[in-house]
């Protein structure tokens, strides 16, 4: 398997453009998250899907934030308007239901690095 | 969630044994331990996890107390390509809604 599959690697955008970040979970894996880095802030939970519904999306930071999980294999984070400080490395993972809570079955994908300028 | 304390920071040298050592008094009877290791530009990556007493894999060793309220997680001999965050987490084995929160983690430079 080739791994939670984030596009894409880098992203520059100004202010007020809407940005669309893409996540492939590992095939199978039945739970679905997307984090968010800053230096200030270190990795937060924003979201996260099981069996691609939504279950908890209370670290969301503001309605600009949205995501989606079509099917089980895709999911997207939008930001739109997007600002400033937006600007972070967004991660997804994914993992299996059993082994969820012990941390083994996070698999983290390598990030987007969005720049809003 | 039990709330987990790490240092923020270590220094070591190549070949020498390093020792990081997380707090998590609040841990509940079915939490486990787990250890991420994060270099920059990519995502965390887990590396072991354990309940009580010692477990090894070819990475590192976990070492917890009988009261669990701690854990240490070593390195037999620094290399200069663990230069890493490492982050301590705890969670239940079956936990339908809460999600692993990651802490500062403690952020290791291994010097030759």
């Amino acid at each position: 398997d080739a791994g939670v599959i984030q596009s894409p690697r880098h992203e520059v955008t100004e202010m007020g453009q809407e940005v669309t970040l893409r996540c492939k979970p590992i095939s199978g894996h039945d739970y679905l998250f997307w984090y968010r880095q800053t230096m200030m802030r270190g990795l937060e939970l924003l979201i996260y899907f099981n069996n691609n519904v939504p279950i908890d999306d209370s670290g969301m930071p503001e309605d600009r934030f949205s995501a989606k999980m079509p099917n089980a294999s895709f999911s997207t984070l939008k930001i739109q308007p997007s600002e400033p400080r937006d600007s972070a490395v967004y991660f997804c993972a994914s993992s299996l239901t059993e082994d969820r809570g012990r941390g083994y079955g996070y698999t983290f994908g390598s990030g987007t690095r969005l720049t809003v300028v | 969630l039990a709330k987990t304390t790490q240092p923020i920071s270590m220094d070591s040298y190549e070949g020498q044994e390093v020792n990081i050592t997380c707090s998590h008094n609040n841990i509940a009877t079915n939490d486990y331990i787990t250890w991420y290791q994060q270099f920059p530009s990519q995502g965390p990556r887990f590396i072991i996890q354990g309940y009580k007493t010692k477990v090894t894999n070819e990475v590192a060793s976990l070492f917890i107390p009988a009261d669990r309220k701690s854990s240490t997680l070593s390195l037999p001999r620094a290399s200069l390509s663990d230069t890493a965050v490492y982050y301590c987490l705890v969670g239940p084995s079956n936990n339908a809604g809460n999600m692993l929160t990651f802490g500062g983690g403690t952020r290791l430079m291994v010097k030759p």
